[in-house]
């Protein structure tokens, strides 16, 4: 049974660049979650998505980064124009709601490194 | 508004050593509860959970987690740690109950195994 899927894995670009980040989440999950882990700021969550609605979007910093869900089986975070702050391990999180215990299943993470 | 406290950052214990992570959760009712494990360039993946009944909850691994509603606290235990247990530990609290599903996680206890 597959798992949360992310990718890139790595991705290294220049200051200013565009960066999409991708996710496909588990098969039947209804919710969806981007992460982003950084050393000095732990883990934040900075967007949700129920049946491809974000719900939640108060923790995207700022209007850089954009959050989509065209569909259930994926969703993309761009951050154009990219800065060297925005270096981080970003990851995405699937569950579903549609019973009790909608424990988060994560992806293995998408670590970002802008120049 | 919720929050978790995990007051260790880093603890060091010796291979075979019992093992008790320290989580506190400030919340208007009680939480779902959730303890997850961040391996070295993973992503996060859940330990065990608590939504109600018996407040002693096992987990995999080993790892098993009891419920303190007078203490407002989550500890995770293992009796005997085993090199491969060297990982980064969230603690998270959830809204109980369907209808929203943000959790917030603490900012994490590193643990190191001395062989």
């Amino acid at each position: 049974d597959a798992g949360v899927i992310q990718s890139p894995r790595h991705e290294v670009t220049e200051m200013g660049q565009e960066v999409t980040l991708r996710c496909k989440p588990i098969s039947g999950h209804n919710s969806l979650f981007w992460y982003r882990q950084t050393m000095m700021r732990g883990l934040e969550l900075l967007i949700y998505f129920n049946n491809n609605v974000p719900i939640d979007d108060s923790g995207m910093p700022e209007d850089r980064f954009s959050a989509k869900m065209p569909n259930a089986s994926f969703s993309t975070l761009k951050i154009q124009p990219s800065e060297p702050r925005d270096s981080a391990v970003y990851f995405c999180a699937s569950s579903s709601t549609k019973r009790t215990g909608y424990e988060q299943y994560f992806g293995p993470g998408t670590r970002l490194t802008v120049t | 508004a919720q929050s978790v406290t995990q007051p260790d950052i880093h603890i060091t214990v010796s291979e075979g050593a019992s093992l008790e992570l320290r989580c506190n959760y400030s919340y208007g009712a009680t939480p779902y509860l959730f303890w997850y494990v961040q391996s070295p360039g993973q992503g996060l993946q859940l330990l065990l959970k608590y939504f109600s009944g018996d407040t002693l909850v096992q987990g995999i691994k080993g790892f098993e987690a009891e419920f303190k509603r007078s203490q407002s606290s989550f500890n995770l235990r293992k009796p005997s740690v085993h090199w491969s247990d060297a990982a980064e530990y969230f603690c998270a609290v959830g809204p109980p109950g369907a209808g929203s599903y943000q959790l917030t996680f603490g900012k994490g206890t590193k643990l190191s195994v001395i062989p």
